[in-house]
């Protein structure tokens, strides 16, 4: 089964508003890593936080990790149209080179 | 800018065909990996590779095949293509000791 619920299925916000998106999982990880994806286009990598980590920041990214919630949250801050993109966690798979990945958040950030 | 590439970017093509979707990548990644992902949906794995002459299936099941006779490339066949075929595939590579993956643009296909 997959891995990865996220919620919001779809967000829609102003520019310069926060932006926030979650990640369910069900297994045990090594890690997690968030993903961004234009339409129609491949993902592009975004920020891997570990196991043992509970928060990581990137620029206007802040990923937050509860294992013993099994989720993980995605924050943008000051959104900027060209955020508008769909967002997707992925998890690994342990013990194979796996990568299983969530239903994604489709975030609109209107100018 | 990832140095990951796929052909076709986009392909039309009629039932029973046999296509072969391209994958390259010029990094020197061990870890290749086909997904398929319908419009708006999931991304599921379909096929991946830890190294050369090593292809294993992923969690979709699916009626193509995969080779990795060499390192940098990982095409994916179809021997006989049916509209149920009829999705985005995209190919991704990472270093053996990493979890990062580099993604291709992707090859829309459609089966008529």
């Amino acid at each position: 089964s997959q891995q990865g619920e996220e919620d919001p299925q779809a967000l829609s916000i102003q520019e310069g508003e926060n932006a926030t998106m979650n990640c369910s999982y069900k297994t045990s990880i090594n890690n997690l890593q968030w993903y961004r994806q234009n339409s129609g286009r491949g993902l592009v990598h975004l920020i891997l936080i570990r196991s043992n980590e509970r928060e990581k920041h990137s620029g206007r990214l802040r990923v937050t990790l509860d294992t013993s919630k099994k989720s993980s949250s995605l924050l943008i801050t000051a959104s900027r149209a060209a955020d508008t993109a769909s967002y997707f966690c992925a998890t690994d798979d342990t013990g194979t080179y796996k990568y299983i990945f969530g239903t994604g958040t489709r975030l609109k950030v209107l100018a | 800018e990832a140095d990951i590439y796929q052909t076709p970017r986009y392909l039309v093509i009629g039932t029973g065909k046999k296509i072969t979707l391209e994958c390259s990548q010029t990094m020197g990644h061990d870890k290749m990996y086909w997904y398929q992902q319908d419009p708006g949906m999931e991304l599921h794995l379909i096929h991946y590779s830890y190294g050369v002459n090593s292809t294993e299936k992923g969690d979709l099941s699916s009626e193509s095949t995969v080779s990795r006779i060499r390192t940098e490339h990982f095409p994916l066949t179809l021997e006989s293509a049916r509209p149920s075929h009829t999705s985005q595939y995209l190919c991704a590579s990472s270093e053996f000791s990493r979890a990062e993956q580099f993604f291709g643009p992707g090859t829309r296909l459609t089966v008529l």
